[in-house]
């Protein structure tokens, strides 16, 4: 089956700094990417994904990489906020509707003042 | 997010009884998934459902049960069979023609 390995365990930047999170993938057949936030003792959300078929997507401050001869993807946040402090998962998933998600281990993002 | 429920939010329950997590969505989402999630780890996917009165194990549904006999709910039994069930459980549900799966607020289990 799947497996998504994540790294770093634990990232701590200056406020303002870009941090990046990166995701390994085993699967080939893997097509969808999500990225999650996961805020103490909350329900995982969704920031942002991407598909097989893109190499790059971006939302304000967020982007993810994804690199498919690799099978490596990437989380970039740029200009960190206190807010943004959180931990982070990667998940991957041959992708249609109803197929199950294999999650990476997570990143614990700390942003300091 | 909103149209995923789980209760209760907490949840005691001794060692050797059986416990009912409860999950309910509004969303009309064909898909229903469980986790579990350890401190300090990822979410491990416990049972599956892509459609009602059909359901496909997990990565780690051993001591664990569910139905699905409504679109709407999908309940996740812990079985005394579960030897560590101690965990935060989290709902989620997808649309059938899409990836995306929205989470519903977890329940935290805690065997005395």
């Amino acid at each position: 089956g799947e497996n998504v390995e994540q790294h770093p365990s634990t990232l701590s930047v200056q406020e303002g700094d870009s941090a990046v999170i990166k995701c390994t993938y085993s699967d080939s057949a893997s097509n969808y990417f999500p990225w999650y936030k996961q805020e103490l003792g909350k329900r995982p959300q969704l920031i942002i994904d991407i598909r097989s078929n893109v190499g790059e997507k971006k939302d304000q401050r967020i982007a993810v990489t994804l690199n498919k001869t690799a099978k490596h993807f990437s989380l970039h946040i740029t200009e960190t906020q206190p807010e943004d402090s959180a931990v982070y998962f990667c998940a991957a998933s041959i992708g249609g509707g109803g197929n199950k998600l294999t999650f990476g281990t997570g990143t614990q993002l700390k942003v300091e003042l | 997010d909103g149209g995923i429920t789980q209760s209760p939010k907490y949840l005691f329950r001794k060692e050797g009884q059986n416990v009912t997590l409860s999950c309910e969505q509004n969303l009309n989402h064909d898909a229903m998934y469980w986790y579990r999630q350890d401190p300090g780890q990822g979410l491990r996917l416990i049972y599956y459902s892509q459609i009602v009165n059909d359901f496909q194990k997990g990565d780690i549904a051993e001591g664990y049960s569910v139905s699905r006999e409504k679109k709407e709910s999908f309940p996740l039994t812990v079985t005394s069979a579960q030897k560590n069930p101690t965990a935060f459980y989290l709902c989620a549900s997808s649309p059938h023609s899409r990836d995306t799966q929205y989470f519903g607020p977890g329940t935290r289990l805690t065997v005395l």
